[in-house]
């Protein structure tokens, strides 16, 4: 079945050190789409980044990176340089392969909190 | 920067009331999507509307919740009568067609007393 897992209910960091945020997915098709999305307490969900599975290089947007491994299946969101703006949920998702609705799959998520 | 409208933002009403909730999707995005959230979980999706048509409502609890895009922009979501365990944030997303990456807005808060 296809799933995504977040392993990590709750992290605590330091600002101003990098966080990673683990994503482990579960697809036999080699054609996939992966997000990570952020929520604040105020409850939007905000898109931060998307990596598709063709893609050649790992997704970046200003702090944050997606360090994929298609071998391994994972797609982990890195955060460089937290702020505790950063303190929020975290979600991983995935557009399933053969899915011609488009539906997500999310996670669990991860709760991500910034110790000044 | 366009954005998902949704209102209201709180809403308390007291069980086996009617309850509505509001979404103007990003302008020109023909996929609009409803979730239901339950604090600390991912979201669930209820229905999935491509303009005005409806793509998938397998997950919508259909005894008491409806859902319409009439003229496939705004979408309206609908719960009678409210129960205790509606209480939950609903959010709206829209994508510009169903592979693309879906916004959000900031969603409904609802408290079922």
């Amino acid at each position: 079945a296809q799933k995504i897992t977040q392993t990590q209910p709750g992290m605590f960091v330091q600002e101003k050190e990098a966080v990673t945020l683990d994503c482990t997915y579960d697809t036999s098709d080699p054609s996939y789409g992966l997000f990570w999305y952020k929520q604040p307490s105020s409850g939007e969900m905000i898109f931060l980044i998307y990596q598709g599975s063709y893609d050649q290089q790992n997704a970046t947007e200003g702090r944050y990176s997606l360090n994929f491994q298609k071998a391994r299946k994972s797609a982990n969101l890195v955060i460089s340089a937290s702020q505790l703006g950063d303190s929020a949920m975290y979600f991983c998702a995935m557009f399933p392969p053969g899915d011609s609705n488009y539906q997500l799959i999310w996670g669990a998520g991860t709760k991500l909190i910034i110790k000044p | 920067e366009a954005e998902v409208a949704q209102s209201p933002r709180y809403k308390i009403t007291e069980k086996s009331q009617a309850v509505a909730f509001w979404c103007d999707p990003i302008s020109g995005h023909a996929t609009l999507y409803w979730y239901r959230q339950i604090l600390g979980q991912g979201p669930e999706l209820l229905v999935q509307f491509q303009d005005e048509s409806v793509v998938d409502d397998s997950q919508l609890p259909k005894d008491r919740f409806s859902a319409e895009r009439l003229k496939g922009v705004d979408s309206t979501l609908k719960i009678q009568p409210a129960e205790l365990g509606d209480s939950a944030m609903y959010l709206c997303a829209s994508s510009l067609e169903g592979m693309e990456t879906q916004y959000f807005g900031p969603g409904t808060r609802l408290l079922v007393l």
